[in-house]
């Protein structure tokens, strides 16, 4: 158990339609960042956010849009979903945003399943 | 820009022998870290790796973060059946500043009884 929770665990959408995924970090994490993982592949940073606020971005569309709340939970928004948005979402929190060190440490999630028919 | 290179992409072992897999990079890392997932679940954290020639244990597991800062190993001794999953190398992007990771591809562990 790593105190990062996530919702809903499986959903299946239509292509074109828009889904939100929520997530709870850790007591006491006020970092949060978000992965996208396809079937047979590692996971891909898609944003972080920190303070309310995206703190860097990796390569992913405008469509991928994220909130992070004042209890430092954050949903990851998608729009005009497509096909190849099939994939199981990340969640993952840290105890500060900056670098990883034995003080910082990130945990996952157990993800959302995503699945666009 | 940066990649991870995780090897073997699977393995095949019976149980009791002995696992080594490894992870390189043609950029430094200042940081590694080993992930195992298992199916249908997020990855969670085996070993991290801060200084380059660390060793480092947790049980049966063994890593070490290479001198050259571009690679990286894991050991499992002696495996028993619920080793089986993916393992993951990761470090940070460039400068560790954003402390966000990038992953390899994983190597698939399965064990025999």
């Amino acid at each position: 158990e790593t105190g990062v929770t996530q919702s809903p665990t499986h959903l299946i959408k239509t292509r074109g339609q828009q889904v939100t995924l929520r997530c709870s970090s850790q007591s006491g994490h006020n970092t949060v960042s978000w992965y996208q993982q396809a079937l047979g592949q590692g996971p891909q940073f898609i944003f972080q956010y920190y303070r309310e606020e995206e703190n860097g971005r990796g390569n992913f569309p405008p469509r991928f849009s994220g909130l992070q709340f004042p209890n430092y939970s954050s949903e990851l928004n998608v729009n005009a979903l497509e096909l190849d948005d099939s994939a199981l979402y990340l969640c993952a929190s840290s105890s500060r945003r900056g670098q990883i060190s034995s003080g910082n440490t990130i945990y996952f999630g157990e993800g959302s399943w995503l699945t666009v028919v | 820009g940066q990649q991870l290179n995780q090897s073997p992409q699977s393995m095949f072992i019976q149980e009791g022998e002995d696992v080594s897999m490894n992870c390189t990079s043609s950029s430094i890392f200042n940081t590694w870290l080993w992930y195992k997932q298992d199916p249908g679940e997020g990855p969670v954290l085996l070993i991290a790796l801060y200084k380059a020639g660390e060793l480092t244990s947790n049980g049966r597991l063994t890593a070490q973060f290479g001198i050259t800062r571009k690679d990286s190993f894991l050991n499992i001794s002696a495996s028993i059946p619920s080793d089986v999953g993916i393992y993951f190398c990761a470090g940070p992007y460039y400068g560790g500043s954003q402390g966000n990771l990038i992953f390899g591809k994983g190597t698939k562990l399965s064990v025999k009884p």
